[in-house]
């Protein structure tokens, strides 16, 4: 298969709470997934991305956790600001199919100040 | 380097005609995708070109066609347009000469509303 499942749909957080988005993935040779966040009327932009060969990567604030026996992986943001009020895409290359990249539905993260 | 282009920014048509939309990748970037976003549905893969030939295809009617440019820009039409149709088109160019994995960057998008 090639669906990548993305919950919760939306999340509300205090400022300065940390924040969690979770995604599955059917495709077990799946080795890359990157986390696109886009902002309200934006393009979306990468955020950080994660390999097969690695189980976690830290970039300030934000890191992504794999675990690939489980085939999912998940978004950590700490220290929640306003400016991170975005809705948030994960995606998988699922490799079943020739290579492509698959996205998530999205999660909308409301930062309350 | 400028980003990726893509025009019309806006587009409003009526059922059954026809639309095509433009990308210009960053200069150098051999690889386009197209995404259909809708509100819920994420982004939905429509179809990879690389070096003109097209590389991946999503699951979308044969209405939906694209080509690409010896230059690496890249066109993407739909035929007999239908109300579903209506969504914000986004084309994405990498650099990706493997099939390891790479950044994507996008355009703008193009909002398509069909009336």
């Amino acid at each position: 298969g090639e669906n990548v499942e993305q919950h919760p749909s939306t999340l509300s957080v205090q400022e300065g709470d940390s924040a969690v988005i979770k995604c599955t993935y059917s495709d077990s040779a799946s080795n890359y997934f990157p986390w696109y966040k886009q902002e309200l009327g934006k393009r979306p932009q990468l955020i950080i991305d994660i390999r097969s060969n690695v189980g976690e990567k830290k970039d300030q604030r934000i890191a992504v956790t794999l675990n690939k026996t489980a085939k999912h992986f998940s978004l950590h943001i700490t220290e929640t600001q306003p400016e991170d009020s975005a809705v948030y895409f994960c995606a998988a290359m699922i490799r079943e199919y020739g290579n492509k990249l698959v996205f998530g539905a999205g999660t909308i993260l409301r930062v309350k100040s | 380097k400028a980003g990726v282009t893509q025009t019309p920014r806006y587009l409003i048509k009526t059922r059954g005609q026809q639309v095509t939309l433009s990308c210009s990748p960053i200069s150098g970037h051999r690889s386009v995708s197209w995404y259909q976003q809708t509100p819920g549905q994420g982004l939905q893969f429509l179809f990879e070109y690389f070096s003109e030939t097209q590389r991946n295809k999503g699951n979308f009617p044969g209405r939906f066609s694209g080509r690409q440019f010896s230059n690496s820009r890249s066109e993407m039409n739909v035929s007999t347009l239908e109300l579903g149709d209506s969504a914000l088109y986004l084309c994405a160019s990498s650099s990706r000469v493997d099939r390891a994995g790479e950044k994507l960057f996008f355009g703008s998008g193009t909002q398509l509303s069909v009336l």
